[in-house]
């Protein structure tokens, strides 16, 4: 079946433009994550969404910084004003079930997002 | 704090050459530890978890391990295809997040 799908594979943009990233996570999954990945850095934590739970923001790196999920399916990661530290691979993944289930992610081919 | 170390950073071997990965972990309420692996220019693949420790889990030339405090990544008679970035994350913490080290970048030439 289709995996995590993540669009568009590249950005680029200007300092101070705003950025939308999209995840589609995998049919009935009802868990999903995003992630960052910075050059020569692990995976950093975002946010999680969970069904209809409100979600875990506590990663978001600054109120710049914001996401949705509609329909517990398709999201959307908002990224205004951009600044040059904000380039580097966003990652979405999706789950069956939540993080109090022991149940493995999958993730996109996730976006690169460089600002000049 | 939680924190997760992996060696080395970076691993050269030469096809048929066994070696090990190593993921060193602190973490608060342990539930699992998954291992994923990373191909340049795309997401992370999922490889294995391990629940506890003395378990091993084996996918061809690969076998993982898991003890109170380490994992190691076991690879006998790499071929060049094994070639990638090889992430540990154990879950647990406040909030039952994954947490990721940064990798081992592992290649292996013919």
């Amino acid at each position: 079946g289709a995996g995590v799908s993540q669009s568009p594979s590249n950005k680029v943009t200007e300092k101070g433009k705003d950025v939308e990233l999209r995840c589609d996570p995998i049919s009935g999954h009802t868990a999903l994550y995003w992630y960052r990945q910075s050059l020569g850095q692990g995976l950093e934590f975002l946010i999680y969404f969970q069904g209809n739970s409100a979600p875990d923001k506590s990663g978001l790196p600054s109120d710049r910084f914001s996401a949705e999920r509609t329909g517990g399916s398709v999201s959307t990661l908002t990224i205004q004003r951009t600044q040059q530290e904000d380039s580097a691979v966003y990652l979405c993944a999706s789950s069956l079930a939540g993080r109090n289930s022991y149940n493995e992610q999958f993730f996109g081919p996730g976006t690169r997002l460089t600002v000049l | 704090e939680d924190q997760v170390t992996q060696s080395p950073e970076a691993l050269r071997l030469q096809e048929g050459e066994s070696s090990s990965l190593n993921c060193s972990y602190t973490v608060s309420g342990l539930r699992g530890l998954f291992w994923y692996r990373q191909d340049p220019g795309k997401g992370p693949e999922f490889l294995f978890t391990l629940y506890s420790a003395g378990e091993e889990k084996e996918k061809e030339r690969l076998k993982a391990t898991l003890t109170k405090k380490e994992s190691f990544l076991h690879i006998t008679a790499p071929k060049p295809e094994d070639s990638a970035t090889y992430l540990c994350a154990p879950q647990g913490g406040s909030q039952g997040n994954l947490i990721f080290g940064k990798g081992t970048k592992l290649s292996v030439k013919p």
